[in-house]
Parts: C-alpha cells; structure tokens; sequence
C-alpha cells in the first residue's frame, strides 16, 4: 500500500493567516482526498483533487477558502485560508489502494489550532 | 444522501469480545472499511468486505455484512487494553472514490 509524507504535523496560527499542508505519496495515485476532522468528530470530505484538473469540492466548502493544488501524480497540497478558530481541525490526506481490498491510506495529519 | 452510522461508545472488559454496529443508507455501498483511530495516531487500516461477501475473518476480526439491513458489525475476539480506541466504519459504492465515515465508536477496554 502506499506511503503519505504528510506536513506539518500541527501548527498554532493566528487568525486571518494561511496555513498550507502538503502530502506527499511514494506512487503514483490518480485521485487524492482531503477530509477535515473536528474535535471529537468523524471525518469529512473536503474535496477530491485530480491531476491536471480542478478539485471537486463538497457541500460546505469552497475554493477561496480551501485551494487545492495537484501539481503531479505523487504531491497535494491544502491551503486553509484566511483562518478562524473554527478552522481548528485535523486535516488528513488519502489515497485509494490498488491491492487486495483497495484499502485506503491516510496521512499521519495535520493538527492545526488557530488562535 | 449517503450516511453511515454507528453506536458512540463501547465498554468491555478485557478477555471479553467486542461487537461494533454500523448501519449505512447507500445500497450501492460496494466497499465496506474498518478503521482504527488511537489517540493522536492516524487512521489504520483495520479489515475490509465487499458487498458480495457475508463474512471475513481475520485473525481477532471478524466482519459480518448483512446486505439487506444494510449492516455491518465488527467483532473483536479476546479484546486487549491495546484495543481501546475509536473504530470507524467507511464506505464507498466505487474502489477509488471518496469514502464516507461513521461517526466513530470509542471502545473502552478495562482490565
């Protein structure tokens, strides 16, 4: 299965400031997913990023607020801007398996708290 | 839309077995995900199903699907201490796609 290089583990940031996370996969993977995790809550979708096509975001999110970038097979990045301590969440990465079972990977997280 | 649900808590004692419920509104759900969450660990990736199967087993594990109540259970035999954590039941109609997660059960195992 494949391996994601998530970073940062955890940020403390002002309100107002951007943070980028960057997940990094050691093969090649067509779709990678970004789920956001709020305290003591489940995981939720963000959006789908494509290679050389735009993210596909869900209800709820959008991409002024939440840019994604995808600029080759094996690298995403997440931007979370112009943020408000409601924005204190764990933000995760995925890719999907290609094995037995199509088991999904997830990064290790970001931790983010705003402040 | 598609919503997978699950018991917030578990208590069990060591030794005993453990049985995690989900339930899932999509009919289409193809691919059926337990994953473990420990406290401030990533999500590991516990054991799979399909929807053409009824029963995999897998060491401790066992999944039990039932297609036609669209339900999913987890059973862990002579649950450990080191099992304490939140389980998390996920789905998806299509291998690829997003997954879509329950709201997690913690377990708790005391000894």
């Amino acid at each position: 299965s494949a391996v994601i290089s998530q970073k940062p583990s955890r940020d403390i940031c002002q309100r107002g400031t951007s943070l980028t996370i960057q997940c990094q996969v050691d093969s090649q993977v067509t779709m990678m997913f970004w789920y956001r995790q709020q305290p003591g809550q489940s995981l939720t979708l963000i959006a789908t990023a494509n290679q050389g096509s735009e993210a596909t975001y869900e209800s709820g999110f959008v991409i002024d607020k939440f840019p994604i970038s995808r600029p080759n097979l094996t690298f995403s990045t997440l931007t979370v801007s112009n943020m408000s301590p409601e924005d204190s969440s764990i933000y995760l990465c995925s890719v999907a398996g290609t094995g037995e079972g199509y088991g999904y990977t997830f990064g290790s997280g970001t931790r983010l708290t705003v402040v | 839309g598609e919503d997978v649900e699950q018991s917030l808590f578990l208590s069990v004692r060591e030794g005993d077995s453990s049985v995690i419920n989900c339930t899932y509104t999509d009919s289409s759900s193809t691919y059926l995900y337990w994953y473990k969450q420990e406290p401030g660990a990533g999500l590991q990736l516990l054991t799979y199903i399909f929807s053409n199967m009824d029963m995999k087993q897998d060491q401790r594990l066992t999944v039990l699907l039932n297609k036609k109540d669209k339900h999913l259970s987890l059973r862990i035999a002579d649950t450990q201490t080191g099992d304490s954590a939140i389980y998390f039941c996920a789905e998806t109609e299509q291998a690829g796609t997003a997954l879509i997660f329950g709201k997690g059960t913690t377990l708790s195992v005391s000894s």
